[in-house]
Formats: structure tokens, C-alpha cells, sequence
């Protein structure tokens, strides 16, 4: 099966600048998650979406953070404006979730998009 | 805060010799998983240890759960030079999604 893909792989802007993310899960998989991850860290969750609604957004600094997922299937993330401690990996995961259930289900992840801010 | 962290940051080993990585945490959980991170890719689920369950084997990892010490520990057998990665540890509470430790950071020399 094709992974989870995500665009682009680097992306590098200018602080107050804006940037998005895309990604696009496994295909059937209903559970859907943006990670940030600072180098020498591990990834803290951002925003995780149950098909086209919003499960967990509770560490997403909502003043220059949003996420959509469109038809419950691919996703953007956007920095709008982007500041110096942005810098870090962004990674997509999803994960299968009969039945509104998400235990004991892995999640697979895509290789992310590296985002330097100048 | 990181729910779960890994003992120790960082591990230098040689080819054939085995690896322990711990990994402890705060609250109770449902299930705590391992993920293995290759520089500049995504992670890649290992395997998952529900909370009923002391010990789980998937080919040349084992991994133990202690749920009275909130602990875990991966250990990787006769380790190759293509295990070099960063090991993470995830628990599921069942109240939110996973969350993941800072990461043990294996080099396996050839």
C-alpha cells in the first residue's frame, strides 16, 4: 500500500512570512495527525482530525496555526506568520479507527517537511 | 510535558551486540508502543505491549512492560549496522493521541 505522503520535503522562509503543508494519508484511514518535531525532540502533536473533524487541537497555537482536512482525506497545515522557534520537522500520520476507535492502532507516518525560518 | 522518556539519550554500540533502551512515564495507559526514526525520514511503528501484557517478541526485539514501575524497555538482539536510528517510546492513554519521549539515539558500529 502507498504511504503516507506529504509535500514539500523542505521549505525555507522568512520569519513573518506564511507557509503551508500538505499531506495525504493512507488511503481508508479516518484518523489523521500533524506532529512537530524539534530537532533532538520527539514529535508533540498538533492537531488530530476523525475524518473531517477536529478529535484534538489542544496544542495548536491557534493565533498563527490552522488545519484543515478537506472530505476527511488530505490535509493542510498552515503557519501564518511564521516565527523563528517554527523551525523544525512537520509530520503527517495516520492510522485506522473502526468505529471511532483509535487504541491499539499504530500510526504510519510520512517523511515530513523540514521548515527553516530565517 | 513528554508523557514518556527514554534512558539513555544516546547509545554506542558494536555490530552483533544487543541494545537496551528504557523508557518510563506518568500516568496510566492503555498501550505503549516504539517507533524507530532513520535521520530525515518519518517513524516507523515497532511494535505495540497493551497494558495487560509483561512481555511481546517481534523478531529480534523484545519488549517488556511494567506497569506498577510505569516503565518499558526495548531490547534489540544481535544489532546490524542498519539499526542506527532514533528509538522512540509512545503511550496511549485512551484520552488523547500518542505521546511520544525525547528518543534514544542508536549508533551501531559495523
Amino acid at each position: 500500500e502507498a504511504g503516507v505522503a506529504q509535500s514539500p520535503r523542505y521549505k525555507i522562509i522568512e520569519k513573518r512570512q506564511s507557509v503551508a503543508f500538505w499531506c495525504n494519508p493512507i488511503s481508508g484511514h479516518a484518523t489523521l495527525y500533524w506532529y512537530q518535531q524539534i530537532l533532538g525532540q520527539g514529535p508533540k502533536l498538533l492537531i488530530q482530525f476523525q475524518n473531517n473533524g477536529v478529535v484534538d487541537d489542544s496544542q495548536l497555537p491557534k493565533d498563527r496555526f490552522s488545519a484543515e482536512r478537506l472530505k476527511g482525506v488530505d490535509s493542510t497545515l498552515k503557519i501564518q506568520p511564521a516565527k523563528l522557534e517554527d523551525s523544525a520537522v512537520y509530520l503527517c500520520a495516520s492510522s485506522l479507527a473502526p468505529k471511532g476507535r483509535t487504541e491499539d492502532q499504530p500510526q504510519h507516518f510520512g517523511d515530513g517537511t523540514r521548515l527553516s525560518i530565517l | 510535558s513528554q508523557q514518556g522518556e527514554e534512558d539513555p539519550q544516546a547509545l554506542s554500540i558494536q555490530e552483533g551486540e544487543n541494545a537496551t533502551m528504557n523508557c518510563s512515564y506518568k500516568t496510566s495507559i492503555n498501550n505503549l508502543q516504539w517507533y524507530r526514526q532513520n535521520s530525515g525520514r518519518g517513524l516507523v511503528h515497532l511494535i505495540l505491549i497493551r497494558s495487560n501484557e509483561r512481555e511481546k517478541h517481534s523478531g529480534r526485539l523484545r519488549v517488556t512492560l511494567d506497569t506498577s514501575k510505569k516503565s518499558s524497555s526495548l531490547l534489540i538482539t544481535a544489532s546490524r549496522a542498519a539499526d542506527t536510528a532514533s528509538y522512540f517510546c509512545a503511550t496511549d492513554t485512551g484520552r488523547r493521541a500518542l505521546t511520544f519521549g525525547s528518543g534514544t539515539r542508536l549508533q551501531v558500529q559495523p
